[in-house]
């Protein structure tokens, strides 16, 4: 079975503290992404990335950033964070991997999810 | 016209009910259809997966695509508390790069 894997179900910072949320899926795949997910809102794409150091912004990027250094791990970072980035992080990875900038068949696996509140 | 539409629910049935969630959309482009299910507190799984119109069937799960009216639904039958869950459509085009777009949800209540 796929897994993705975020490294924290559960945190709580403060205004203005950078914040690492960490990503690893074990199925060698190529496309990983990062979304929010808030009430009333649904799921919005902040990054995601179709190889490795590779990144392109989604419909909400602005004050996240986002690493890929290896293929198997996607950082998402809150650089100086802020309680309206208070919300439900999703990462996921993309089945089957492609080659190239082509990502639209669109089977998800989606990690756990990571519960921020910025205080 | 914003470009994914669900109603959030929630809807609540009985068990045993037949089960009805849609969603219409407005791009003409999108080609794949899928159906996520999310449990509370954890990350949305891929329930079914269709390419165009048509439907599929997966055990007690019917995924309809109808592109002419820009309208897709799942069907639950016998419909169980275990089904109770927030569903999330999504949709994506054949070209050669785009991500999903998704609906934000129905929460589904089955009742014993």
């Amino acid at each position: 079975d796929v897994k993705v894997t975020q490294s924290s179900r559960y945190l709580v910072k403060r205004t203005g503290e950078k914040v690492f949320l960490e990503c690893v899926q074990d199925m060698d795949h190529e496309n990983m992404f990062w979304y929010r997910q808030d009430p009333g809102l649904g799921l919005r794409l902040i990054y995601f990335s179709y190889d490795v150091k590779m990144k392109e912004k989604g419909d909400i990027p602005e004050g996240y950033s986002v690493s890929r250094e290896k293929k198997e791990r996607f950082s998402l970072i809150l650089e100086s964070a802020s309680t309206n980035q208070t919300s439900m992080y999703l990462c996921a990875s993309m089945f089957p991997g492609t080659s190239g900038r082509s990502i639209n068949t669109g089977e998800l696996f989606f990690g756990e999810g990571s519960r921020l509140t910025v205080l | 016209q914003k470009e994914v539409e669900q109603d959030p629910g929630p809807l609540s049935v009985p068990e045993g009910a037949i089960v009805s969630l849609n969603c219409t959309y407005s791009n003409s482009a999108f080609q794949y259809f899928m159906w996520y299910r999310q449990y509370s507190r954890k990350g949305p799984e891929l329930l079914m997966y269709t390419y165009s119109s048509g439907n599929k069937e997966d055990g007690r799960f019917t995924a309809q695509v109808d592109k002419s009216s820009k309208y897709i639904s799942l069907f639950i039958r016998d419909s169980q508390p275990s089904d109770s869950a927030t569903y999330l459509c999504a949709m994506s085009t054949n070209s050669g790069y785009s991500t999903l777009t998704f609906g934000k949800g129905t929460m589904l209540l089955v009742s014993p």
